[in-house]
């Protein structure tokens, strides 16, 4: 099942805009993590925001938490046609033996315009 | 190694056959998983390997379905007795353990296997 979901499903936005994504998730987390995938491709880390953070950048990125509403949200800065995509949070379940379960929410598909 | 390779990146089949899905992930990475992805959602998670050792098993993961990691190397995902409804994407990613109990939770994932049931 889908830990949360994400807001909005569709954003169009003009290059040079600002994009905003929000996610919420349902359980209490370790970390939340943001993903990008292009059409048809496979998933690529885009960046992590651990449970005692409320804020992390990265290059145009910024990504906040607030543990209290079990929520967070991608900001991307000056956006580009390149960052045309859809985003999907995921949050991580620790298993007793080691490694993470992550567990994504639904997305949101990105189209920046020229 | 240039990252989490998988093969093929398309299957179409008809109903009832079997397949067989390949993933090669990073070569340091002890850790490798199964996701399928249908259309319009989020990856879902269906299997854990840690080496050769199949740790976590979704409820997804009906008895048509097998995965193993013989030599924790690459992976493979069998379905057998294929339904319509399994057409998704199968996504492999794979994540290193690292020393002294720390670890990495980002995970590094390949291009997919597209299957579609006919």
């Amino acid at each position: 099942s889908q830990q949360g979901e994400e807001d909005p499903q569709a954003l169009s936005i003009q290059e040079g805009e600002n994009a905003t994504m929000n996610c919420s998730y349902k359980t209490s987390i370790n970390n939340l993590q943001w993903y990008r995938q292009n059409s048809g491709r496979g998933l690529v880390h885009l960046i992590l925001i651990r449970s005692n953070e409320r804020e992390k950048h990265s290059g145009r990125l910024r990504v906040t938490l607030d543990t209290s509403k079990k929520s967070s949200s991608l900001l991307i800065t000056a956006s580009r046609a390149a960052d045309t995509a859809s985003y999907f949070c995921a949050t991580d379940d620790p298993f007793t033996g080691g490694g993470n379960k992550l567990t994504f929410g639904t997305g949101t598909q990105l189209k920046v315009e020229l | 190694d240039t990252g989490v390779s998988q093969d093929p990146r398309h299957k179409i089949t008809k109903r009832g056959q079997n397949v067989t899905f390949r993933c090669d992930p990073i070569s340091e990475h002890n850790r490798l998983y199964w996701y399928r992805q249908t259309l319009g959602q989020g990856p879902e998670f269906l299997t854990y390997f840690q080496n050769e050792a199949q740790l976590e098993k979704s409820r997804l993961l009906s008895d048509r379905f097998s995965a193993e990691r013989p030599k924790g190397s690459f992976s493979t995902l069998e379905i057998q007795r294929t339904e319509q409804g399994d057409s998704a994407m199968y996504l492999c990613a794979s994540s290193p353990l690292l020393g002294g109990g720390a670890s990495r939770t980002e995970a590094f994932f390949g291009q997919g296997t597209r299957l579609t049931v006919v």
